[in-house]
């Protein structure tokens, strides 16, 4: 069965404390791994997409990157603005997204 | 400018009750959906239409029905809630179906309440 996991569930930064979030994940066939970000309250924004061991995307502070096993969102000088619960998902085929049970991020000042 | 929206954002009700939930998107999208989000956070899909025809149906019991009236609307009605539906659900639309790998864009959420 196809499954996300993320670590750690929970990650608490000072501002400007560089880190890194984990998605392992076990599905033949990936057809695309996709990370999100959720604020309290609201539904998760969408932030990347990749596609094949070896791709990274950033934005802003935030650069993913993806291995045959594992993704990694890079947070880099973190502000407060960035603290959110980060969501990753794979798709595997014509299939549905599945999606891990999130990293809650707090950046405190 | 809201792109998907859905309501109601609350929904507090007794066991037994029905209720719907409406969502509608103004992204001009052709695909829509409806996640549920537990307690533990997990998103798991629920339904899917593309162009009000029904693509994606998970294992869902059968008290859930969604309905499209076009592609710009799908609404989900529950019968005989139980404590269990208790959870967030969110309507979310794509570009195209999540074969493709179009990123959903979800609503804000209607938290449901079942005592």
């Amino acid at each position: 069965e196809d499954q996300v996991t993320q670590s750690p569930e929970a990650l608490r930064l000072q501002e400007g404390e560089s880190s890194s979030l984990n998605c392992s994940y076990t599905v033949s066939g990936l057809r695309g791994l996709f990370w999100y970000r959720q604020d309290p309250g609201k539904g998760p924004e969408f932030l990347f997409t990749l596609y094949s061991a070896g791709e990274e995307k950033e934005k802003e502070r935030l650069k993913a990157t993806l291995t045959k096993k594992e993704s990694f969102l890079h947070i880099t000088a973190p502000k407060p603005e960035d603290s959110a619960t980060y969501l990753c998902a794979v798709r595997r085929g014509a299939q549905k997204l599945v999606f891990g049970q999130g990293t809650r991020l707090t950046i405190n000042p | 400018d809201t792109a998907v929206s859905q309501t109601p954002k609350y929904l507090v009700t007794q066991m037994g009750n029905d209720k719907s939930i409406k969502c509608e998107q103004n992204l001009g999208h052709d695909t829509m959906y409806w996640y549920k989000q537990d307690s533990k956070k997990f998103l798991k899909i629920m339904f899917s239409y593309n162009n009000k025809e029904l693509i994606i149906n998970e294992t869902v019991p059968n008290r859930f029905s969604p309905k499209s009236p076009d592609k710009a609307h799908l609404n989900l009605h529950i019968n005989s809630l139980e404590l269990g539906d208790s959870a967030v659900y969110f309507c979310a639309s794509s570009q195209r179906g999540q074969e493709t790998g179009s990123p959903l864009h979800f609503g804000n959420g209607t938290r449901l309440t079942v005592t």
